[in-house]
């Protein structure tokens, strides 16, 4: 059962526009998110997190919007630049219960000069 | 200092074999995790641990045996692994367990002959 879920393996984006990245999940409980980024044989860097009380977080290019009715998050980078190309993957876990932090599948994001 | 430290970064090593992986964090955080990483997927979670009690054990075989001798080191302790074992196993760090962020170490890749 997959509770978090990034249904875009793959995205290319031009240098200098926006990169949307999206995720769903279906577990209610989760009320804290993080995006990572990852360059293969490496361990995943966080980028930035959103809590349950607030539906946006910005941290310089980057920033992560939660739309909890929807159960959706999506990460935008802008402008995007060749050194974002990387794997994202978004996260989840809830304050209550399972002390476990939930991955999602992954984006590969490919940034066009 | 907001590092992890993991060794060794590569590992090859028999199925008859027994070896050990490190993991040193001194940012003062009293969680840490183990992580398995195969390609093209996400993290999947191992071990969990919480002041340096174990949480979590997400049914791993016993071949994987985790050791938390203070609140800055962790091990895994590798013994007769299997061929399907080799992955990327990633140790990570946090101030406490939930609705924290994750401090990734960049990993040991492990190849099991």
């Amino acid at each position: 059962d997959q509770q978090v879920k990034q249904n875009s393996p793959s995205l290319s984006v031009q240098e200098g526009r926006i990169s949307i990245l999206n995720c769903d999940y279906t577990n209610s409980m989760f009320d804290y998110f993080l995006w990572y980024k990852k360059y293969p044989a490496e361990g995943p860097t966080f980028l930035i997190s959103i809590s349950s009380i607030k539906d946006k977080n910005e941290d310089g290019r980057f920033t992560v919007f939660l739309n909890k009715s929807a159960k959706h998050l999506s990460l935008h980078i802008v402008p995007s630049q060749p050194g974002d190309s990387a794997v994202y993957f978004c996260a989840a876990s809830a304050s209550f219960g399972n002390e476990k932090l939930t991955f999602g599948t992954g984006t590969r994001l490919t940034i066009i000069p | 200092d907001t590092e992890v430290t993991q060794t060794p970064k590569h590992l090859v090593m028999g199925m008859t074999n027994k070896k050990s992986l490190k993991c040193e964090q001194h940012m003062g955080h009293r969680a840490m995790y183990w992580y398995k990483q195969k390609a093209k997927k996400p993290p999947e979670l191992m071990f969990v641990y919480s002041y340096e009690k174990l949480s979590i054990n997400e049914s791993v075989p016993s071949r994987f045996s985790p050791e938390c001798p203070n609140s800055s080191l962790l091990n895994l302790h590798l013994h007769a692994l299997q061929p399907e074992d080799s992955a990327l196993y990633l140790c990570a760090s946090s101030r406490r367990t939930r609705g924290e962020k994750l401090f990734f170490g960049s990993g040991t890749q492990l190849s099991v002959l």
